[in-house]
């Protein structure tokens, strides 16, 4: 089992510039999970979707944020334009949805991202 | 408001000293506990599940137990190689939802 993978692992851009991450969930998971983590804030949930479906956006901070999953294999979160406080490392998840019992989330390894 | 509160952010610890991490909880409807292991510049890694109130899960060194409002994760005779930042994470409401974090605690052991 290849895990979740994403990338890049890190991005170095400059204010103003288009930044997009990847990410390719676990086969056979239907829902995934885009989160922040930042020393100030901890692990913060973005955006998640079930099949393929975005069910909580709630924790996308402005416009400049948008996520899509066009395929249960992958989704992207991209930010336009990108500013200096948006520097934090992303972290994607997948699980095994399930209507009963709990549905553990496996992480990737992350996307480092530096805005200067 | 849901909230998971970790106690203490930093612990340091020497090999073989026993020790405890509070993790105290506030949700509607809980779901599911989840422990989550971290290590520098890398992804949380899985590392239990508790369900309700009463269960503990142990592994290797480590033991998760779980009361109505909080868990603890113990550390037993702990080695350098258990440094690391230990996450607690609670799941309310319906299945497939997202996890609620607390900002974990750092274990650091020396030999």
């Amino acid at each position: 089992d290849a895990g979740v993978i994403q990338s890049p692992r890190h991005e170095v851009t400059e204010m103003g510039q288009e930044v997009t991450l990847r990410c390719k969930p676990i086969s056979g998971h239907n829902s995934l999970f885009w989160y922040r983590q930042t020393m100030m804030r901890g692990l913060e949930l973005l955006i998640y979707f079930n099949n393929n479906v975005p069910i909580d956006d709630s924790g996308m901070p402005e416009d400049r944020f948008s996520a899509k999953m066009p395929n249960a294999s992958f989704s992207t979160l991209k930010i336009q334009p990108s500013e200096p406080r948006d520097s934090a490392v992303y972290f994607c998840a997948s699980s095994s949805f399930r209507t009963s019992g709990v549905d553990t989330q496996y992480f990737g390894p992350g996307t480092r991202l530096t805005v200067l | 408001e849901d909230q998971v509160t970790q106690s203490p952010e930093a612990l340091r610890l020497q090999e073989g000293e026993s020790s405890s991490l509070n993790c105290s909880y506030t949700v509607s409807g809980l779901r599911g506990l989840f422990w989550y292991r971290q290590d520098p510049g890398k992804g949380p890694e899985f590392l239990f599940t508790l369900y309700s109130a009463g269960e503990e899960k142990e592994k290797e060194r480590l033991k998760a137990t779980l009361t109505k409002k909080e868990s603890f994760l113990h550390i037993t005779a702990p080695k350098p190689e258990d440094s690391a930042t230990y996450l607690c994470a609670v799941q309310a409401g319906q299945a497939g939802t997202a996890l609620i974090f607390g900002k974990g605690t750092t274990l650091s052991v020396s030999s």
